[in-house]
């Protein structure tokens, strides 16, 4: 069971856009400002598209957008296209100094 | 270029070990941190550790801590992790992902190796 929580799946229509949280508490996401995000699509190997809340690795398309609130951080995807369909999963640092991940959000492009 | 290279494809019987490998290259070896991250079939990813190549320090989810070992070879630039006792829910991809530090930044990833436990 993870301890951090994510929506089971989100769904958008083309070029529209969709916010995707993760809650943690205090001792995680709420502690510190070490939140990433990745994109997987099926059979490959997780891609880094946001670090330290809502820092964005070059190449990554400014659509996708992060920020952080409380306990609870948040990635959006604007302008969603087709190959964004995929599985999103945070992950944040954590108090006894080991991270840890989401359970993950499928993302649908109607 | 900054490559990850893992170990191939294995089968184990419960209660064996496994060890998989990853080679790393194209980048100061003992300057990053290698994470390790695993993932059941049809599952989400779960952090397992990392290991710091210059110190040989570990750390790791408490989940793991009793039987996983994280270490590396600095001479040949190569990572190891060793799940010992393994049972059948061990069956996952086990991936290597390079790090500048402790936290969450993994700019490059192994292609993951497939281990699968079964009798």
């Amino acid at each position: 069971q993870s301890a951090l929580t994510q929506p089971a799946s989100v769904s958008g229509s083309p070029g529209r856009s969709i916010t995707i949280s993760c809650t943690g508490t205090s001792s995680d996401v709420g502690g510190y400002d070490y939140v990433s995000w990745y994109q997987q699509h099926p059979g490959k190997a997780p891609k880094l598209i946001i670090y330290d809340v809502s820092n964005r690795p070059s190449g990554v398309s400014d659509r996708f957008s992060a920020s952080k609130s409380g306990n609870t951080a948040s990635l959006t995807i604007s302008g969603l296209q087709a190959e964004d369909e995929a599985d999103y999963y945070c992950i944040s640092y954590t108090s006894t100094t080991t991270l840890v991940f989401g359970p993950g959000t499928k993302v649908t492009v109607l | 270029q900054v490559q990850l290279v893992q170990s191939g494809t294995e089968m184990k019987k419960p209660g064996a070990s496994v060890k998989v490998s990853c080679k790393a290259s194209g980048y100061n070896f003992i300057g990053y941190y290698l994470h390790w991250v695993r993932q059941a079939p049809g599952q989400g990813l779960e952090w397992m550790g990392w290991i710091n190549p210059n110190s040989g320090a570990t750390t790791y989810a408490q989940k793991f801590e009793d039987w996983v070992t994280m270490t590396r070879d600095r001479s040949i630039t190569t990572a190891y992790m060793e799940v010992s006792s393994l049972k059948s829910d061990d069956t996952a991809v086990y991936y290597c992902a390079r790090g500048r530090d402790p936290t969450p930044h993994f700019d490059y990833w192994g292609q993951g190796t497939l281990v699968t436990v079964s009798s």
